[in-house]
């Protein structure tokens, strides 16, 4: 069946790029989402990606997919302690509607 | 402003006390969802539900049930909560249930039943 894994904690020093990575098991997914949630928030869209890209930048952050071996990974230049949160990696079921399968989360630690 | 709202955010309840936990769009989105979320989990589809009236199962159904009389809004009712249903629940909606579409969370609700 999907499922999604990625592991549970990071931590980083300010300034630091941080990279965050994800395996997916659903090779039809045509979009691959992540999510940031802050303490005590629901999940924010941070950036998302085609299957058919092997990149994408947006401002800080960069996606990376690599679709041969269904990784995924998100990098964040030059992170700041505004960054700590969990990021979720999600894939979109392939079945036919809008259901998205979730990572367990990375919870990232920023430290001075 | 467009946004997902729950009722309520917090909620300490007993085992087998019915309850109902509300969820409005005002983004005249067709799809909404619900999700829960447990430590080492991630988030679990319970329940979704395509348009009005149109209602089905997720991956995590049993001990819910959701209605869609309205398209602005899709509660979550728990007719006999237990223990294992401790967890933090998020709905979320699109404009269309096709894969594309940004789902739009809202804040969450912590239940907690003893």
């Amino acid at each position: 069946g999907e499922d999604v894994e990625q592991s549970l904690f990071l931590s980083v020093r300010e300034g630091d790029s941080s990279v965050i990575n994800c395996t997916y098991t659903d090779s039809s997914s045509t979009y691959l989402y992540w999510y940031k949630q802050e303490p005590g928030a629901g999940l924010q869209l941070l950036t998302y990606i085609f299957s058919n890209m092997d990149m994408k930048q947006d401002q800080r952050l960069t996606v990376l997919l690599n679709k041969k071996d269904k990784h995924l990974s998100l990098r964040i230049a030059d992170t700041q302690t505004g960054d700590s949160a969990i990021y979720f990696c999600a894939e979109v079921f392939s079945g036919g509607y809008n259901k998205l399968i979730f990572g367990a989360g990375t919870r990232l630690a920023v430290h001075p | 402003e467009a946004q997902v709202t729950q009722n309520p955010r917090y909620l300490i309840t007993v085992t087998g006390k019915k309850l109902t936990v509300t969820c409005s769009q005002n983004m005249n989105h067709e799809y909404m969802s619900w999700y829960r979320q447990d430590p080492g989990l991630g988030l679990r589809q319970i329940y979704y539900s395509m348009n009005v009236e149109v209602t089905d199962k997720g991956d995590v159904p049993e001990g819910y049930k959701v209605s869609r009389k309205e398209k602005r809004n899709f509660p979550l009712i728990l007719e006999s909560p237990s223990p294992n249903q401790t967890s933090l629940y998020f709905c979320a909606s699109s404009s269309e249930g096709q894969g594309m579409d940004e789902q739009y969370f809202g804040p969450g609700t912590r239940l907690t039943v003893t």
